[in-house]
């Protein structure tokens, strides 16, 4: 069965500073797609980053990329030049669709403050 | 747009009621799913539905029962509540099921 692991529960990084979010997950199978969402205090969820596994090239937006790790089952975040706004629990995410299953496994979360 | 709507944001149940939490979305997709959300738990997948008249279980499909007559609706039914079942549902929905998921604001269920 497929796992995903976020090992930080808590994480604080100053306002401007880069921080980077862990995250890791167990599959056997090999066409999957993996995500980032963002809930804010708000509750609404948003999609940060999406990352194809058959993708070498590492996913990009704005000031947030992954580091994807296929061979170590590794997808971490990296937030650069962070925002006061960027204060959430961010969730990773593995998604796969084969044999007509949908599959779709949330991490348990990071909870990122951002200091002023 | 109106994206993804649920209803109603807050519900207080006894054990033993039923009820349907509703989801719409006005974004033509095809792909929708129901999430619960517990505390150190992150998403969980309840149930999901590829396309109208289709639906099938996800992680923690017991106690709920759902169908998608329509593209724009899929409803989530709570049979019997039970104090297990306390928890925020999220509604969301996709272009295709590897596509970015578009979520509403979350229904906060308690069941006493």
């Amino acid at each position: 069965a497929q796992t995903v692991t976020q090992s930080q529960p808590e994480m604080s990084v100053q306002e401007a500073e880069t921080v980077t979010l862990s995250c890791t997950y167990d599959t056997s199978e090999s066409n999957y797609y993996l995500f980032w969402y963002k809930q804010p205090p708000s509750r609404q969820m948003i999609l940060v980053i999406r990352q194809e596994a058959y993708k070498q090239q590492n996913a990009t937006e704005n000031r947030f990329s992954v580091n994807f790790q296929k061979a170590a089952k590794s997808f971490s975040l990296k937030i650069s030049d962070s925002q006061l706004g960027d204060t959430a629990m961010y969730f990773c995410a593995f998604m796969s669709g084969t044999s007509g299953t949908y599959k779709y496994i949330f991490g348990t979360g990071t909870r990122l403050k951002v200091l002023a | 747009n109106a994206g993804v709507t649920q209803t109603p944001k807050f519900q207080v149940l006894k054990t033993g009621q039923s009820m349907t939490l509703q989801c719409a979305q006005d974004m033509n997709h095809e792909y929708m799913s129901w999430y619960r959300q517990d505390p150190g738990m992150g998403l969980r997948l309840i149930h999901y539905s590829v396309g109208a008249g289709i639906t099938d279980q996800g992680e923690v499909p017991n106690g709920y029962n759902v169908s998608r007559s329509t593209t724009e609706d899929f409803p989530l039914r709570l049979l019997s509540a039970a104090p297990s079942q306390t928890s925020v549902y999220f509604c969301a929905s996709s272009y295709g099921y590897y596509y970015e998921q578009y979520f509403g604001p979350g229904t906060r269920l308690t069941v006493t």
